[in-house]
């Protein structure tokens, strides 16, 4: 299966709006409505931060929010801070018991 | 307070085996699927395999079918993966993680492990 696609960076300044997409197929982002979002700061484990395109796991800030239209869902940061600098990784079910994940998405804080 | 630690990667020659160890605490172990998540150096991630809470059934890419068996022991709270057949590309930190494939999320993950596949 092949990954979903995210842009390599994203910026934005603090207390702006920022939002990373994440790009598959109808065998996957389009065809399920089952896509996760990890932060992962450097030499750390990841972290889920919305399941399932919109749901906000406990402790995950308010700022933190899912969409999706069609083959591509999105994660915006709301009232950017800088403790929101890491990567980004989105990750969906592709059918026949199998996950895909995105490459990417190293966000900077400006 | 749910952790996960895993252990066992080490440094293994081309076509040598591992296997890796993650040991679960703070929630009743039997009662969620688990699943191995890969990070090559530098690189994004890339799900491995998956278990059901009663160890059935078993998932695994097509990357490492038939190389890679997980398994776990709910007695001791444990998942494990069996590394045979290791080739440079699986180099990578290894993480276990808490969750289901079919819904698409992991909650909790291990600090991970380091797999080096090199002569």
């Amino acid at each position: 299966q092949s990954a979903l696609t995210q842009p390599p960076s994203a910026s934005g300044s603090p207390g702006q709006s920022v939002t990373i997409s994440c790009t598959g197929t109808s065998s996957d982002v389009g065809g399920y409505s089952y896509v996760s979002w990890y932060q992962q700061h450097p030499g750390k484990a990841p972290k889920l931060m919305i399941s399932e395109v919109t749901k906000r796991p406990s402790g995950v800030p308010h700022r933190f929010s899912g969409s999706k239209s069609g083959n591509t869902a999105s994660l915006t940061v709301s009232g950017l801070q800088a403790e929101d600098e890491a990567d980004y990784y989105c990750s969906s079910y592709a059918g026949s018991n199998n996950l895909v994940f995105g490459g990417g998405t190293k966000l900077t804080v400006l | 307070e749910v952790q996960l630690l895993e252990s066992g990667g080490d440094l293994v020659l081309p076509g040598g085996s591992l296997r890796l160890s993650c040991a679960a605490s703070g929630y009743t172990f039997s009662s969620y699927a688990m699943s191995w998540v890969r990070q090559a150096p530098g690189v994004g991630l890339e799900w491995v395999s998956a278990i059901g809470g009663s160890g059935e059934p078993t998932y695994y890419a097509d990357s490492v079918r038939g190389r890679f068996t997980i398994s776990r022991d709910n007695s001791r709270n444990t998942l494990y993966l069996q590394l045979n057949s290791l080739r440079a590309e699986d180099t990578a930190v290894y993480y276990c993680a808490r969750g289901y494939v079919s819904s698409g999320w992991f909650d909790c993950w291990g600090q991970g492990t380091l797999v080096t596949v090199s002569s």
